[in-house]
């Protein structure tokens, strides 16, 4: 079973800066089953970012995935208020189980 | 508007057994497969199970193996969880997540997510 570590496992930022979060799987897999998702508090898991790059549907243009391999990170240009959540990495392709990372909790400074 | 309610959620006692659902809307249900993602208090999430597009295949995760099962009625556009033998360790919110694909291997991502349906295992 790949193991996926996110890191670092929470972080506190100010509204308008830049950050990184890191997903990095046990072993080589195909970018195109790398996932994203964000959860806000009390809210049900959202869809961000599939196939390690692409946006999800009406995804605003400020979160980016990139990667490959065993390294993936997101990428959110700008910080706005509604993106300090909890954010997971998934890997669903090949066969189950489609494990998640343990999260990243993006915390308001 | 795609849809997924969740509902069947509650409180049992371990060694316990409950049924639940998720009704889904908005899209062809049976184009695509399910899954059940649960999340503990105050941990991260877990994939439970899934099963494909026409029924006829379905996964679990080792933590629940024999002891869940996962079936879907396509004439009603719904999935459900049957949940036996539980456990403490069973308490979680349960998610219903649609995959963007029909089969389970390889698998799709997952969206949208239903609201979730809480389980609690107690005494």
């Amino acid at each position: 079973e790949i193991v996926l570590t996110q890191s670092p496992g929470s972080l506190s930022l100010s509204p308008g800066e830049r950050v990184t979060l890191s997903c990095r799987a046990s072993q080589t897999v195909s970018s195109n089953y790398l996932a994203w998702y964000q959860q806000r508090p009390g809210q049900a898991p959202r869809l961000l970012i599939y196939a390690a790059s692409t946006r999800a549907t009406g995804i605003p243009d400020r979160f980016s995935g990139s990667g490959s391999g065993t390294d993936f990170t997101l990428t959110i240009s700008r910080l706005e208020p509604e993106d300090f959540a909890v954010y997971y990495c998934q890997l669903f392709g090949d066969s189950p189980p489609y494990s998640f990372g343990q999260g990243t909790k993006l915390e308001i400074k | 508007e795609v849809q997924l309610v969740e509902s069947g959620g509650g409180l049992v006692h371990p060694g316990g057994s409950l049924r639940l659902s998720c009704a889904a809307s908005g899209f062809t249900f049976n184009n695509y497969a399910m899954n059940w993602v649960r999340q503990a208090p105050g941990k991260g999430l877990e994939w439970v199970s899934g099963i494909s597009g026409t029924g006829h295949t379905a996964y679990y995760a080792d933590s629940v193996k024999g002891r869940f099962t996962i079936s879907r009625d396509n004439s009603k556009n719904t999935v459900f969880l049957q949940l036996n033998s539980l456990r403490a360790e069973d308490t979680a919110v349960y998610y219903c997540a649609k995959s963007s694909i029909v089969v389970l291997v390889p698998g799709g991502y997952f969206d949208p997510w239903g609201q979730g349906t809480l389980v609690t295992v107690s005494s």
